[in-house]
């Protein structure tokens, strides 16, 4: 059981804005940057979101990323049928000495 | 441009080792730290360890302390996982990934393609 909570699954039609949460304690999310990554099918993950709410050059502005406090969101806008993948926060834990994952949370596109 | 490719997966039984190779190129090997990260068929990702970029600091989960060890060759940049014991529940897609700075608290910016261990008699 990942101690990052997010939902197991989302899902939104094209053209609408989806959040995803993640959520933590003071160790991890509370003092630690949280980044994002995006698994579309039967691939390798890939960095989305880093530092909170920085995109690596090639990722769309429609992808966002916001902390606050021991929680933090992922937000996709202008949802598109290409975006259907799973998604996992991520944080380094102090107490742990490793990195935390979230569970992660699938994205349909209806 | 910057290539992590994993080798060495494979079906092993119970209680036997393998080891993992991390081949990097196009950056400066020496000055990343690295991480090993796997997902169970099905499941989602999980960290299971890091080396720093001088490989002298080490951190593992929880699960594989004791029976993973991680080290790296800088002049060859290669990175390895030696894994003994292996159980069942180390079947996964190992990843290794690159750390966006030099002793792995930052992002992973770089992913392998991973490769495939299966545990099973």
């Amino acid at each position: 059981q990942s101690v990052l909570t997010q939902p197991p699954s989302a899902s939104g039609t094209p053209g609408q804005r989806v959040t995803i949460s993640c959520s933590g304690s003071s160790s991890k999310i509370g003092s630690n940057i949280v980044n994002w990554y995006q698994q579309l099918p039967g691939t390798a993950p890939k960095l989305l979101i880093y530092s909170n709410n920085q995109r690596p050059s090639g990722v769309p502005d429609r992808f966002s990323g916001s902390k606050s406090g021991t929680s933090a969101s992922l937000a996709i806008s202008g949802l598109q049928s290409e975006d259907e993948a799973d998604y996992y926060c991520a944080a380094w834990d102090d107490s742990l000495n490793g990195v935390l994952f979230g569970g992660g949370t699938k994205l349909t596109v209806l | 441009q910057v290539q992590l490719v994993e080798s060495g997966g494979g079906v092993v039984q119970p209680g036997r080792s393998l080891r993992l190779s991390c081949s990097a190129s196009g950056f400066t090997f020496s000055a990343y730290a690295i991480h090993w990260v796997r997902q169970a068929p099905g499941k989602g990702l999980e960290w299971v360890a890091v080396i720093s970029f001088d490989g002298i600091n080490k951190y593992y989960a929880d699960s594989v302390k004791g029976r993973f060890t991680v080290s790296r060759d800088n002049s060859k940049g290669t990175l390895f996982i030696q894994m003994i014991s292996l159980r069942a529940e180390d079947t996964a897609v190992y990843y290794c990934a690159r750390d966006s700075g030099k002793f792995g608290w930052g992002y992973f910016d770089y992913w392998g393609q991973g490769t495939l261990v299966t545990v099973s008699s």
